[in-house]
């Protein structure tokens, strides 16, 4: 089983600051995929990166993509209450019949106050 | 423009009773899928499906079943209700290829 450690559980902080998410793994994938959740609703996918040293901009949102594959982080700029929301990484499985299966990090509660 | 349409979004069971929750995409996606979401543990696959006809089981299958009979169809059967099956089920789709999956809005599911 393909484990994906995700950190931190919770993060709240105040309008404006800045904050990382970090997504870990011991196995490779072919994509690390981010995803956005609110309350009562189904994940929606923000961002797929597929190179390992990806970098991709989504507006104040940063994600990057591990050299070897493994790791990935989610980089939030001048945060807004709009943003709070618990926030998914998936790494995507390669090859043979695991083709097209994710395996989910725990998530990451984002909390902003205004 | 629905998407991925799950019914029904709320459920109460008794010990041992059956159902079945409903999927259905209309996006032509080969790909379906079924994960349950359980506080803290982020979202566990039970089944896939990568075309009519064809299903295999996840990492926590125990306890479910499942068919596709169609492209855009993909139900998950609940035989014999346990407590142990409280919680949030979603349903996906995706092409082979991705780039990433379209989820259903979910069924709270709880037993009783």
């Amino acid at each position: 089983t393909q484990l994906l450690e995700q950190s931190p559980q919770f993060l709240s902080i105040q309008e404006g600051e800045n904050l990382t998410v970090y997504c870990n793994s011991s196995s490779v994938f072919s994509s690390l995929q981010w995803y956005r959740q609110e309350p009562g609703e189904g994940p929606v996918l923000l961002v797929t990166v597929v190179t390992g040293g990806e970098v991709k901009k989504l507006k104040r949102l940063t994600f990057q993509f591990g050299d070897a594959r493994k790791d990935s982080s989610l980089h939030i700029t001048a945060a807004q209450p709009g943003d709070t929301g618990l926030y998914l990484c998936a790494g995507a499985h390669a090859g043979g019949t695991s083709y097209g299966k994710l395996t989910f990090g725990q998530g990451t509660i984002l909390t902003v106050h205004p | 423009n629905a998407g991925v349409t799950q019914t029904p979004k709320f459920r109460i069971l008794k010990i041992g009773q059956s159902m079945t929750l409903q999927c259905a995409q209309d996006m032509n996606h080969n790909y379906m899928y079924w994960y349950r979401q359980d506080p803290g543990m982020g979202l566990k696959l039970i089944y896939y499906s990568v075309g009519a006809g064809i299903t295999d089981k996840g990492e926590v299958p125990n306890g479910y079943n499942v068919s596709r009979s169609t492209t855009e169809d993909f139900p998950l059967r609940l035989e014999l209700a346990a407590p142990s099956q409280t919680s949030v089920y979603f349903c996906a789709s995706s092409y082979p290829q991705g780039p990433g999956y379209t989820f259903g809005s979910g069924t709270r599911l709880t037993v009783v």
